[in-house]
């Protein structure tokens, strides 16, 4: 199986604040990446797809980027409604695995 | 509009069995694969099923041979019996919509794009 760590797994920031996520695959998983914000009791919204691409109606202070077994997720100015959970998922292989995610805290 | 409604939670005392309904709506359920992930508190998002256009279905160790995902597009539905129960069970199950896009000779990813509300299922005695 395929191991996703996410680094790292809290972080405190204020409002402006540019962040970087990181999360690395135990072995290549290509681009088959996605990162997905979650807030409590809400469903999951994936932000990036194919490791690099904005979902559609995703704020472009949002980024990502890498390939193989190293990928990141950026935030350029963090805005209120960005506090969450973020977490990314591969889908080179079955079984899908996610990592254990990333809680972004206000400061 | 596209949504996913859950429904079939609750519950189970363990060793038991349940089943999970998914309802979609808004676009051609058959020509999506299917999955279901679930949040226990406290905890992260971890991957249960998945179910392809074809019906090719695939589980982690921790659910194989105790679950099983299953879709009837003719319904627009997608399944998941749950059974011999555990503690560890416990969770918040989502069902979502996975995306795939042929570019160039080359499959992308385009994530988990739709997802339901979830629904809560308690392994308890």
């Amino acid at each position: 199986d395929i191991q996703m760590t996410q680094s790292p797994s809290s972080v405190s920031a204020s409002v402006g604040d540019r962040v970087t996520f990181t999360c690395r695959a135990s072995q290549s998983v290509s681009t088959s990446l996605a990162w997905y914000q979650h807030k409590p009791g809400k469903a999951p919204k994936v932000l990036i797809y194919a490791a690099s691409n904005l979902q559609s109606g995703v704020p472009p202070r949002f980024s990502g980027s890498g390939s193989g077994t190293d990928f990141t997720l950026t935030i350029s100015s963090l805005q209120p409604e960005d506090f969450a959970t973020y977490y990314c998922q591969q889908a080179d292989s079955f079984p899908y695995t996610f990592g254990q995610g990333t809680k972004l805290e206000i400061k | 509009e596209v949504q996913l409604v859950e429904s079939g939670g609750g519950l189970v005392q363990p060793g038991g069995s349940l089943r999970l309904s998914c309802a979609a709506s808004g676009f051609t359920f058959s020509s999506y694969d299917m999955h279901w992930v679930r949040q226990a508190a406290g905890k992260g998002l971890e991957w249960v099923a998945a179910i392809a256009t074809a019906g090719d279905s695939y589980y982690p160790g921790s659910v194989k041979g105790r679950f099983t995902i299953s879709r009837e597009n003719a319904k627009n539905s997608l399944y998941l019996q749950m059974n011999s129960l555990r503690a560890g069970d416990t969770a918040v199950y989502y069902c979502a919509r996975a995306r795939w896009e042929l570019l160039h000779r080359t499959y992308y990813y385009y994530g988990m794009d739709v997802w339901g509300q979830g629904t809560t299922v308690t392994v308890s005695s």
